[in-house]
């Protein structure tokens, strides 16, 4: 079946270290996001990237990097120099942009800091 | 500039009762809008989206949305509510033309009492 596959579901990250949290999505969109989700505050965009080798800062990439090196593939790693990581993180894709297209989620992974 | 506002954090319905969660948007231009599901430990799915072919929208589990220009709401609504109904529920506009950001609301959870 078609999808979007997050990995792992739960992560733990002592402090000073950097983490990926991998994203891998078989539906051929060339869009895909990284957000992260805060209990009350909704979803906020981290990254996104419309197309291969291209990416953008969403509202709060401060301390998190990504890469596009494959359509399939974009992975999200958590430096750090985010000092508040802990959060559930959801990775999405869609058809290229998001005018009215549909925006596809991951099952989320779950980042503690220990 | 687009943005969200959903009414109510949480909202407690009997089961059989009407489902009722508000969703004021705030756009610029012409906006579509969705609503999506979020059940615990997990991503979030569509249930529905306008994009402005009809202003009643039927989306899935029974669930429907009527948008309402002059109010600027998207209010979703279910005639009887389903203990399996008890989730997270999110509201999120992006506005036509291009790549446009999608925003999502706070989210509202909806706890279904036998």
């Amino acid at each position: 079946d078609g999808g979007i596959t997050q990995s792992p579901k739960y992560l733990f990250r002592k402090e000073g270290q950097n983490v990926t949290l991998s994203c891998e999505q078989n539906l051929n969109h060339d869009a895909m996001y990284w957000y992260r989700q805060d209990p009350g505050q909704g979803l906020r965009l981290i990254y996104y990237s419309q197309i291969v080798n291209d990416f953008q800062k969403g509202d709060i990439a401060e301390g998190y990097s990504v890469s596009r090196e494959k359509k399939e593939s974009f992975p999200l790693t958590v430096t750090s120099a985010q000092k508040n990581p802990t959060a559930f993180y959801l990775c999405a894709s869609s058809i290229a942009g998001t005018n009215g297209n549909t925006i596809y989620f991951g099952e989320g992974s779950w980042l503690t800091v220990v | 500039a687009q943005s969200v506002t959903q009414l109510g954090s949480h909202v407690s319905v009997s089961e059989g009762a009407l489902v009722l969660l508000r969703c004021n948007y705030s756009s610029s231009v012409p906006p579509y809008l969705f609503w999506y599901v979020q059940y615990p430990n997990q991503g979030l799915q569509l249930l529905l989206k306008y994009t402005s072919a009809a202003t009643l929208v039927k989306g899935i589990n029974g669930f429907e949305a009527e948008f309402k220009k002059s109010e600027t709401s998207f209010h979703l609504t279910k005639p009887s509510a389903h203990m399996s109904d008890a989730a997270e529920y999110f509201c999120a506009v992006t506005a036509s033309g291009g790549y446009q950001k999608v925003t999502f609301g706070t989210g509202t959870k909806l706890q279904v009492i036998p």
